[in-house]
């Protein structure tokens, strides 16, 4: 597609309830990163992929988050049993595999969660 | 720990340069990197620095010491338009980047 695409953009739940946050990167953008904003604050990493792969998952916060990316495209980011610090904008961006890390990145718009 | 500090805020008239300052301390470093962000919007790609020096790019420059563990960002002929918060990031290894908290930049008329 023309821009990273989120959905859905905004998201309440009740604690204790399981969500699932998707992203559809840029066409051919091999890598994809999940980021999660709190209000006011900056973007704390949580996972990225190359391809499929997630060779780092060392910023999920607890075991209730985890990840996966089918067909080297879209991703999904879920979260269990959820809490009300979960509350975020969770981003996801991509960019290409040739690109340095970090230069380009290509943002969503975010998923809003609440979490009530 | 792996930490990078920005100023919270910064205010500057209509006109005027602005810097915004990024210093880091990470246990590896690959690039510095700076993102712009609108109230309500996406982070915004501006520049990147893998080597010491200055990178230009129209009316934003952005300069990089790794020497020093510090960069900044240079904002000229600041808008009104260029109001928003202003994030440096790192990149630490592999394709792990970790974000600033952010600098909110205030343009008043």
């Amino acid at each position: 597609g023309a821009g990273v695409s989120q959905s859905p953009s905004n998201k309440v739940t009740e604690k204790g309830k399981d969500v699932e946050l998707r992203c559809d990167p840029i066409s051919g953008h091999t890598a994809l990163y999940w980021y999660r904003q709190s209000l006011g604050q900056g973007l704390e990493f949580l996972i990225y992929f190359q391809g499929n792969s997630a060779p780092d998952k060392s910023g999920l916060p607890s075991d209730r988050f985890s990840a996966e990316r089918t067909g080297g495209s879209v991703s999904t980011l879920t979260i269990q049993r959820t809490q009300q610090e979960d509350s975020a904008v969770y981003l996801c961006a991509s960019s290409f595999k040739g690109q340095p890390a970090g230069y380009g990145y290509t943002f969503g718009s975010g998923t809003r969660l609440t979490v009530v | 720990g792996q930490s990078l500090e920005q100023p919270s805020e910064v205010t500057a008239v209509e006109g005027a340069i602005v810097q915004i300052n990024c210093t880091y301390q990470t246990s590896g470093f690959y690039g510095l990197s700076w993102y712009q962000q609108h109230d309500g919007g996406a982070p915004t790609f501006l520049s990147y620095n893998a080597l010491d020096g200055l990178e230009e790019t129209g009316r934003f420059s952005s300069f990089l010491s790794r020497s020093d563990s510090y960069g900044y960002l240079l904002l000229q002929e600041l808008q009104m338009k260029d109001s928003a918060s202003y994030f440096c990031a790192v990149t630490t290894g592999g394709f792990k980047t970790i974000f600033g908290a952010g600098t909110r930049l205030f343009v008043k008329a």
